[in-house]
């Protein structure tokens, strides 16, 4: 089983739709989740951590449920802007001193007019 | 606050010469993280340093790739006798030191390393 499993899409949604992400990670001690968003050629930049059940900043949405390791993000009322690759980070956490976190290989999500 | 810098951007070389790829973390941060992106595929984790220490390298390939980040100055990832295969984007990110417990990767905006 992959670390971190994402389901690649594409998702093609309407403008103004509301989607759905999910990801599975195989790690239960887990600490914390991250999601990114990559544009085409460019570098993913953060859009929300969870550190706890959840987190909501403004059409965003991620949730959180430890019992069933997964992770998801909501997109409400998506806009043209919102079509990017949406990548799921985990925080393995552990002892010492390794901070490396654990990518998924993304969800590729098209808005369209 | 700058953000994390990369350079050069845009990088070509021919088959057999080496490439050197800068990075500078953001201010306050000393933990830096390299990554490699082919074309139409997800990111590949290289290998993480903090200064002067190389905490893991579990990414990398075994020849003609090394990377440092000495005590002054940027980390360096550094190919040796490229071949096509290196031709990728490569991302550097830098996260803060511990203590809020929050280790957010923020990231440079790549180069991009073509081999002819």
């Amino acid at each position: 089983r992959k670390e971190v499993e994402q389901d690649p899409g594409p998702f093609n949604v309407p403008e103004g739709a509301t989607v759905a992400f999910n990801c599975t990670y195989s790690n239960s001690a887990s600490q914390s989740f991250f999601w990114y968003r990559q544009d085409c050629r460019k570098e993913p930049k953060l859009l929300m951590s969870v550190y706890s059940s959840g987190n909501e900043d403004g059409r965003f949405t991620a949730q959180l449920n430890r019992a069933s390791q997964y992770i998801s993000l909501l997109i409400r009322d998506s806009k043209l802007s919102d079509s990017a690759t949406y990548l799921c980070v985990v925080d393995p956490g552990g002892a010492g001193n390794n901070r490396k976190l654990i990518w998924g290989l993304g969800t590729s999500l098209a808005v369209n007019p | 606050n700058a953000g994390v810098m990369q350079n050069p951007r845009h990088l070509v070389r021919r088959r057999g010469q080496e490439a050197r790829l800068r990075c500078s973390p953001m201010k306050g941060h000393s933990h830096v993280y390299w990554y490699r992106q082919l074309p139409e595929e997800g990111l590949k984790f290289m290998v993480y340093l903090q200064k002067e220490n190389i905490i893991d390298e579990s990414g990398m390939p075994k020849e003609r790739f090394s990377a440092e980040f000495p005590k002054e100055g940027p980390s360096i990832l550094r190919i040796q006798q490229v071949v096509r295969g290196d031709s990728a984007a490569y991302f550097c990110a830098s996260s803060p030191e511990r203590g809020g417990g929050s280790y957010e990767q923020y990231f440079g905006p790549g180069t991009r390393l073509t081999v002819t």
